[in-house]
């Protein structure tokens, strides 16, 4: 499995863009990135998934180079119900194999 | 539509007792996980199933067996729970497919003393 880096934690003002960004030096060709929200007392809720390029959904996008070695996770116009930890998650599609889930980053949004 | 139900929703054990973890889903999901997440921690896969009738290890295993009674229910049980099983559990899941979207429970919360 591929391991992910990604900061320990974010601070953001309510309004701002706010890019996270993830390593995954070692991903195989057949790997998609998977990104994952948890808030306190609760399971991860998915957020977007993406193998190349750009994928954009009602809350995010995903912005991956071509060399895929990193990915960064967008959300638009933060507001205070966006502080939560959010996993950048790396493994192949299709396989019922846990992706790794690491420490994440922890995103406190500011008033 | 109840999504991933687990019960219970808190458990307190002590030393040497054994516990089940119930989860169910109405999501005709192929495969389930269970994870656990100790404070300040990621999450980290027990055991999972990828189909009925199959259930495999993940990176935290021992300690733990598991059972897919059938598509909709996976329950995990604690032979003798040790304090070091301390921790909150998650049932999640997975429809299948490319999509890698897991859905998960509302996890169990377990103190062993």
């Amino acid at each position: 499995l591929a391991k992910t880096t990604q900061p320990i934690s974010m601070d953001s003002y309510e309004g701002q863009e706010v890019n996270i960004t993830c390593s995954h030096n070692n991903i195989a060709t057949n790997d998609y990135i998977t990104w994952y929200q948890q808030f306190p007392s609760q399971g991860p809720r998915f957020i977007i998934q993406g193998y190349k390029t750009k994928v954009t959904n009602e809350v995010a996008s995903l912005f991956i180079p071509a060399d895929r070695k990193s990915s960064t996770l967008s959300l638009p116009r933060v507001s205070l119900s966006d502080t939560a930890v959010y996993y950048c998650l790396v493994g192949a599609s299709g396989s019922a194999r846990q992706l790794t889930f690491g420490s994440g980053t922890q995103l406190t949004v500011l008033p | 539509n109840a999504g991933v139900t687990q019960t219970p929703k808190f458990q307190v054990l002590k030393t040497g007792q054994s516990m089940t973890l119930q989860c169910a889903q109405d999501m005709n999901h192929n495969s389930m996980y269970w994870y656990r997440q100790d404070p300040g921690m990621g999450l980290r896969l027990i055991y999972y199933s990828a189909s009925e009738g199959t259930t495999d290890k993940g990176e935290v295993p021992n300690g733990y067996n598991v059972s897919r009674l059938n598509k909709r229910e996976f329950s995990l049980r604690l032979e003798s729970a040790a304090p070091s099983q301390t921790s909150v559990y998650f049932c999640a899941g997975r429809l299948g497919g490319l999509k890698n979207e897991q859905f998960f429970g509302p996890g169990t919360r377990l103190t062993v003393l």
